[in-house]
């Protein structure tokens, strides 16, 4: 798994409240990202970061934010979950011009 | 933009025939492509890369690539299947501005019967 750790794996939670993942590496990797999965869609990048705060935003970036204060974690909020943000959220991390690795994933219910 | 098609949701395949499982791509710049795995209830495992260099790439569990600039395309292979390789499959492309982030596409299911 390329030490990294994604916590929770699993959550549930209302719609309106926030919710935050954690993504922690073990490789002080520069790149890190967050991918979310969902069914006809593949992955699709929803922020990015190229250093300790240095963030970006991807393809489906509403209703996210990032923070990475140290190089080992980047964080993933959603401010007030809903019901679209159900979903599978993958962290990635890349270390120079090699292939991504992945995460276990987090499974996320919106309810 | 770049974009990648996996024109397949589903390929069947028996074991020990081979296999292919289509991408094609669409960039401005170089190709950097990818193919990674998922098994269920799992994270994504990187198969294979292309760079530069032979069209055909050789990656993990015997699978292999073939990169074809002039169809733009990607198609992932295998010359006998096995019923683990049952999973799902994604072909990306990763962006050249610096980045590295990955466009992927949206997926085939691979399924092998014995």
């Amino acid at each position: 798994d390329a030490g990294i750790t994604q916590s929770p794996r699993h959550k549930v939670t209302e719609t309106g409240t926030p919710v935050t993942l954690r993504c922690h590496q073990t490789e002080n990797h520069r790149y890190m990202y967050w991918y979310r999965q969902d069914p006809g869609h593949g992955l699709r990048l929803i922020h990015y970061s190229y250093g300790v705060k240095d963030t970006d935003k991807g393809e489906v970036s509403d209703g996210y934010s990032v923070s990475r204060s140290k190089t080992e974690d980047f964080l993933l909020t959603l401010e007030s979950a809903t019901s679209s943000q159900t979903s599978v959220y993958f962290c990635a991390i890349k270390a120079g011009n090699t292939e991504a690795f992945f995460g276990q994933g987090t499974r996320l219910t919106v309810v | 933009a770049q974009s990648v098609a996996q024109p397949e949701d589903q390929v069947n395949v028996a074991e020990g025939n081979p296999l292919t499982v289509k991408c094609t791509y669409s960039v401005s710049g170089n190709p950097y492509l990818f193919w990674y795995v998922q098994y269920p209830n799992r994270g994504l495992q990187f198969l294979l890369k292309y760079i530069t260099g032979d069209n055909l790439v050789k990656g993990s569990y015997g699978f292999e690539a073939e990169f074809n600039k002039s169809q733009t395309s990607f198609h992932l292979k295998k010359p006998s299947a096995l019923v683990s390789d049952s999973a799902l499959y994604f072909c990306a492309v990763r962006d050249d501005s610096g980045y590295s982030t990955l466009t992927f596409g949206k997926g085939t299911m691979l399924l092998v019967s014995p």
